[in-house]
């Protein structure tokens, strides 16, 4: 089965600081990964895919994650945090079910971006 | 516009009680989803249907029961509700079965007592 591990339960940075949220991977074959953003009380946004290609891929809100084969990581990043950023993220993996292609999701980590 | 709502979204009952939520996506997609998130906010899929067919059922309790009368509508109907069964309940839709970037609703936070 693929999986997806999120050592980090939790991130704190200061607003106008790059921040990193980390991911590893362990799949069969090629990996399809994904960044998803969970705000307070809300439902799981889709935030950027990496399916082959640049291993630095870009998405929503001036997120980018870097793909690293050798590391097996995934992890996503932004230059400057923004105090708006403070939520919870997920990283995913594709993965196969009953024919259908799924997410599977880690576990999560929640970033803090401090004024 | 909402793309994928959920109703209630809060619904708080009684052990043993019986109650539904429902899911309404406009995407026009073929593919929905029913995920529970619990307390510590780990996400497992519930239910998938295709085209009103039901195509994933991950070892859910027969006390869950998902209906999707079309393509558009996914509700989840619980009986004798239990403790347990307190959670977040996220509605999710896709284009198709081979599309896995998902579209979430605003989730149901439903509480046992």
């Amino acid at each position: 089965a693929q999986s997806v591990a999120q050592p980090e339960d939790q991130v704190n940075v200061a607003e106008g600081n790059p921040l990193t949220v980390k991911c590893t991977y362990s799949v069969s074959g090629n990996p399809y990964l994904f960044w998803y953003v969970q705000y307070p009380n809300r439902g799981l946004q889709f935030l950027l895919k990496y399916i082959t290609g640049d291993n630095l891929v870009k998405g929503s809100y001036g997120f980018e994650a870097e793909f690293n084969k050798s590391q097996t990581s995934f992890h996503l990043k932004k230059p400057s945090a923004l105090v708006s950023d403070s939520a919870l993220y997920f990283c995913a993996v594709r993965d196969i079910l009953g024919g259908s292609y799924i997410p599977t999701f880690g576990r999560g980590t929640s970033l803090i971006v401090h004024p | 516009d909402t793309a994928v709502s959920q109703t209630p979204k809060y619904l708080v009952t009684q052990m043993g009680n019986d109650k539904s939520i429902k899911c309404e996506q406009n995407l026009g997609h073929d593919t929905m989803y029913w995920y529970k998130q619990d307390s510590k906010k780990f996400l497992k899929i519930m239910f998938s249907y295709n085209n009103k067919e039901l195509i994933i059922n991950e070892t859910v309790p027969n006390r869950f029961s998902p209906k999707s009368p079309d393509k558009a509508h996914l509700n989840l109907h619980i009986n004798s509700l239990e403790l347990g069964d307190s959670a977040v309940y996220f509605c999710a839709s896709s284009p198709h079965r081979g599309e896995e970037t998902q579209y979430f609703g605003p989730g149901t936070r439903l509480l046992v007592l």
